[in-house]
């Protein structure tokens, strides 16, 4: 069974920093792109960053360019999302979602993150 | 970013009758290798989405048959044949052919 298991999630105040990371079993880690999507509280759903199965190729969403950094490490299939000068719009829940042929096939139960003084 | 433009937003269903949401994308989602990369989900409150439907036209497995998904190019439908009242919640169409993937801005059907 396909797990995906996020954590790292908490309050933080705003130009603060946060690692989320995302613990996957019950497939091939490493033969998968993988991403982050997050819900902001009361709203719709966004693709914030993606990578390929190697690392070589990562996209991000223009609002969180040159602030997040994903990152992955298939020896121990898992998935990482750098937070850095995090802004209250950044509040969110986190979603680590495996990436599959245009679409994201298995979801994570999400982890919480709030930015606020 | 492709726009993806659902209607209606709000969609009030009797139980046992249909149910169709229209989703639109800016662009094209058909992608050079000839597939359509549109996709449908579900996610009701306080759970994370799941996928019913991806290229289209493909139920993931242990969707009930009374989901169906349709359309090309920019126009595309979800359908539930007879609406049951686990069905309530948020449906969400998204592209996964242009980057930024989007997602549509979300359908909440409720029992009336």
């Amino acid at each position: 069974e396909v797990q995906l298991v996020e954590s790292g999630g908490g309050l933080v105040q705003p130009g603060g920093s946060l690692r989320l990371s995302c613990a996957a079993s019950g497939f091939i880690f490493s033969s998968h792109w993988m991403s982050w999507v997050r819900q902001a509280p009361g709203k719709g759903l966004e693709w914030v960053a993606i990578m390929n199965q190697g690392g070589s190729e990562k996209y991000y969403v223009d609002s969180v360019k040159g602030r997040f950094t994903i990152s992955r490490d298939n020896a121990q299939n898992s998935l990482s999302l750098q937070m850095n000068s995090l802004r209250a719009e950044d509040t969110a829940f986190y979603y680590c979602v495996r990436a599959y042929f245009g679409s994201g096939d298995y979801w994570g139960q999400g982890t919480p993150v709030t930015v606020s003084s | 970013d492709v726009v993806m433009t659902q209607s209606p937003l709000s969609l009030p269903v009797t139980l046992g009758q249909p149910a169709s949401i229209s989703c639109r994308s800016s662009q094209s989602l058909v992608k050079s290798d000839g597939n359509t990369y549109l996709n449908w989900f579900h996610q009701r409150p306080g759970q994370s989405p799941r996928r019913l439907i991806y290229e289209v036209s493909n139920r993931d497995s242990g969707v009930p048959d009374r989901f169906s998904g349709s359309g090309s190019g920019t126009d595309f439908t979800l359908k539930i044949s007879r609406v049951e009242a686990e069905d309530v919640g948020l449906y969400y169409c998204m592209q996964g052919i242009h980057w930024p993937w989007t997602f549509g801005q979300g359908t909440k059907v409720e029992i009336k």
